[in-house]
């Protein structure tokens, strides 16, 4: 079943601009994480998120993370055309079996 | 440096015939192994996932069936295809259960 639903299912940018997308989750979390795809590739992890903590950078990335509202953002700043792609943000729960529940992601267009 | 190998990239079937996809990871030992089926435009659904040789773990029922017969080697199997069965099918592995998943990079299937 999928948990995560994410806001906007599409987004069309310009180069230079930030890029925001939102994930809500149903269920009590370890971590929530951030993968990203290219067009017919497989996934690659972004960032990860422990329940814990509210806010993460990684580069020009920024992940929150709001457990009472069951909700994650992920903002991209000065987006370039190489970040067009998908981005799915999935949820990890309690237990050492590391399965994820993705949401049904985000499609970015960053146009040049 | 950890790897996942996952083959073919393309396979076109007819309805009826069996099904076998593999994965291999290198680099670390005794890796939780998932399996994942992405629909068009869509999130992925987990379907197995495999904490140690011999144990597989389903996650919805279908028509498929998955194998670990060696510590990194993960298949995915099936007697008979249905065109339901067609999909993005990406292998998966994290050393530790509760790190971020590897991908590999995804056999596209289609059943005619």
């Amino acid at each position: 079943s999928q948990q995560g639903e994410e806001d906007p299912q599409a987004l069309s940018i310009q180069e230079g601009e930030n890029a925001t997308m939102n994930c809500s989750y149903k269920t009590s979390i370890n971590n929530l994480q951030w993968y990203r795809q290219n067009s017919g590739r497989g996934l690659v992890h972004l960032i990860l998120i422990r329940s814990n903590e509210r806010e993460k950078h990684s580069g020009r990335l920024r992940v929150t993370l709001d457990t009472s509202k069951k909700s994650s953002s992920l903002l991209i700043t000065a987006s370039r055309a190489a970040d067009t792609a998908s981005y799915f943000c999935a949820t990890q729960g309690s237990g050492n079996t590391g399965k994820l529940i993705f949401g049904q992601g985000t499609t970015l267009q960053v146009k040049p | 440096s950890q790897t996942i190998h996952q083959w073919p990239a393309t396979l076109v079937q007819p309805v009826g015939s069996p099904l076998s996809l593999e994965c291999t990871v290198e680099g670390t030992s005794n890796p939780n192994l998932y399996w994942y089926r992405q629909a068009a435009g869509r999130g992925l659904q987990l379907l197995f996932y495999s904490v140690g040789i011999g144990q597989i773990s389903s996650e919805v029922p279908q028509n498929l069936s998955a194998s670990r017969p060696q510590d990194r080697q993960f298949i995915l199997s099936s007697k008979k295809l249905l065109l339901s069965d067609s999909g993005f099918y990406l292998c998966a592995f994290t050393g530790n259960g509760n790190q971020p998943q590897h991908f590999g990079d995804g056999t596209r299937l289609s059943i005619l």
